[in-house]
């Protein structure tokens, strides 16, 4: 079945810091890659998308590319802020005309950024 | 605003009791989501529902029902069957076309506790 896996965490910064966080994956056919963030006691918030191999989605300073070669869809920031500390979660969507739009989700990496 | 309720925020429960968690939504969105998320853990889905009146099991189905007599709700009943209950409970929607879902919003969630 489909699955993703993360970096293990917590991942501990300084502001200004760069970020990574690894997202690889195992699915049949073409899936759609999603980054979501969480914030401490609140719901998910897209955080970016890509739905074909290639696609790089960015947001507010984030960054990924659908890497199918690699099966990767690894989290970038250059330079990250206090206010970016939160869970992010890498998932996936089954692609290849799946009827309901399941999401598959890495168990989630904690981000604490230090001033 | 559009978006998406989810009430009560804080939930407590006595073994043997069943209660609800209310999700609604007003963007319109044809499909609504169940999950549930334990710490440490990414999210996995309960129930999900593309139109009115039809849902589905997801993975962990056990000791959970819902129903969607309208299409801007999707309530969760925790059954006295569930065994494990206390957790995080996330209520997303997306819109649905051509057989495919887009993207996943999800609620604020509710903190389910079982004393």
């Amino acid at each position: 079945g489909d699955s993703v896996t993360q970096m293990e965490g917590p991942v501990t910064l300084s502001e200004e810091a760069f970020l990574t966080i690894n997202c690889t994956y195992t699915a049949t056919g073409y899936p759609s890659l999603f980054w979501y963030v969480q914030y401490p006691g609140e719901g998910l918030q897209l955080l970016l998308k890509a739905t074909k191999a290639d696609d790089k989605g960015s947001n507010k300073g984030f960054e990924a590319t659908y890497r199918k070669e690699t099966t990767s869809f690894h989290l970038e920031k250059g330079s990250v802020q206090v206010s970016d500390s939160a869970v992010y979660f890498c998932a996936l969507r089954a692609g290849g005309g799946t009827s309901y739009g399941k999401l598959t989700f890495g168990q989630g990496t904690i981000l604490t950024v230090h001033p | 605003d559009g978006g998406i309720t989810q009430s009560p925020k804080y939930l407590f429960r006595k073994e043997g009791q069943n209660v609800t968690l209310s999700c609604e939504q007003n963007l319109n969105h044809d499909a609504m989501y169940w999950y549930r998320q334990d710490p440490g853990q990414g999210l996995r889905l309960i129930y999900y529902s593309q139109i009115v009146n039809d849902f589905q099991k997801g993975d962990i189905a056990e000791g959970y029902s819902v129903s969607r007599e309208k299409k801007e709700s999707f309530p969760l009943t925790v059954t006295s069957a569930q065994k494990n209950p206390t957790a995080f409970y996330l209520c997303a929607s997306s819109i649905e076309f051509w057989g495919l879902t887009d993207t996943q919003y999800f609620g604020p969630g509710t903190r389910l506790t079982v004393l």
